[in-house]
């Protein structure tokens, strides 16, 4: 079970739109569209932003939007705020009851 | 409203095993719809999916920790286990507790716990 692989870091000014990367294998992100993406902001749990790769939950900005191809999901923020600056986690159902998360991407809105 | 709080011992000596205890409210452990996983973050690290449980006594583990692993629950008093035998260092983390859906999506997410592990 390896991580997802994230970008470390995304940085763009505030009203623009960025797109994080989460790539997967065969076994996790390239068989299963159980993506969710998750916001954490420093020394807070993790929110809850995309699940099943692109539903958004109740309350979440529909700023925010999710896709999938092959075994990369991506996360799109547009019209970027300074309140969206956090640490971006994806997640990925592995098979067999098993999960896998990414190495974390963190968001700077410069 | 649903929550979830993690409660456990702060400081944990290398070599010891660990005991975590996670409390529900707004929600049942009996729900065939939904589960509680445990989910560790060390500092300034990413975020590592440890276990979970279900309604029917599911449970499945990470592969990497699966022998030092155990995962159970108590309907009546609302809470989910985890143990983690042989504490060393590099396990000094957030560990976190958060519900889990049978869509494969956790919604729900506790404050965390900080757990350091050192002599």
């Amino acid at each position: 079970q390896s991580a997802l692989t994230q970008p470390a870091s995304v940085s763009e000014s505030p009203g623009q739109s960025i797109t994080i990367s989460c790539t997967g294998t065969s076994s996790d992100v390239g068989s299963y569209n159980l993506v969710s993406w998750y916001q954490q902001h420093p020394g807070k749990a993790p929110k809850l932003m995309i699940y099943e790769v692109s539903k958004r939950p109740s309350g979440v900005s529909n700023r925010f939007s999710g896709s999938k191809s092959g075994n990369t999901a991506s996360l799109t923020i547009s019209g970027l705020q300074a309140e969206d600056e956090a640490d971006y986690y994806c997640c990925s159902y592995a098979g067999s009851g098993t999960y896998v998360f990414g190495t974390g991407t963190k968001v700077t809105v410069l | 409203q649903v929550t979830l709080k993690e409660s456990g011992p702060v400081l944990v000596t290398p070599t010891e095993t660990l005991t975590l205890t996670c409390t529900v409210s707004g929600f049942s452990l009996s729900n065939a719809a939904m589960g509680v996983s445990w989910i560790r973050q060390p500092p300034g690290k990413a975020l590592e999916w440890l276990a979970h449980i279900f309604s029917n006594d599911e449970k499945s583990h990470n592969t990497s920790l699966r022998t030092r692993l155990t995962i159970s629950k108590d309907t009546s008093n609302r809470q989910v286990v985890l143990t983690m035998t042989n504490m060393d260092s590099v396990d000094t983390a957030t560990y976190f507790c958060a519900r889990i859906l049978l869509n494969s999506v956790f919604d729900i997410w506790g404050q965390g716990t900080v757990v350091t592990v050192s002599s």
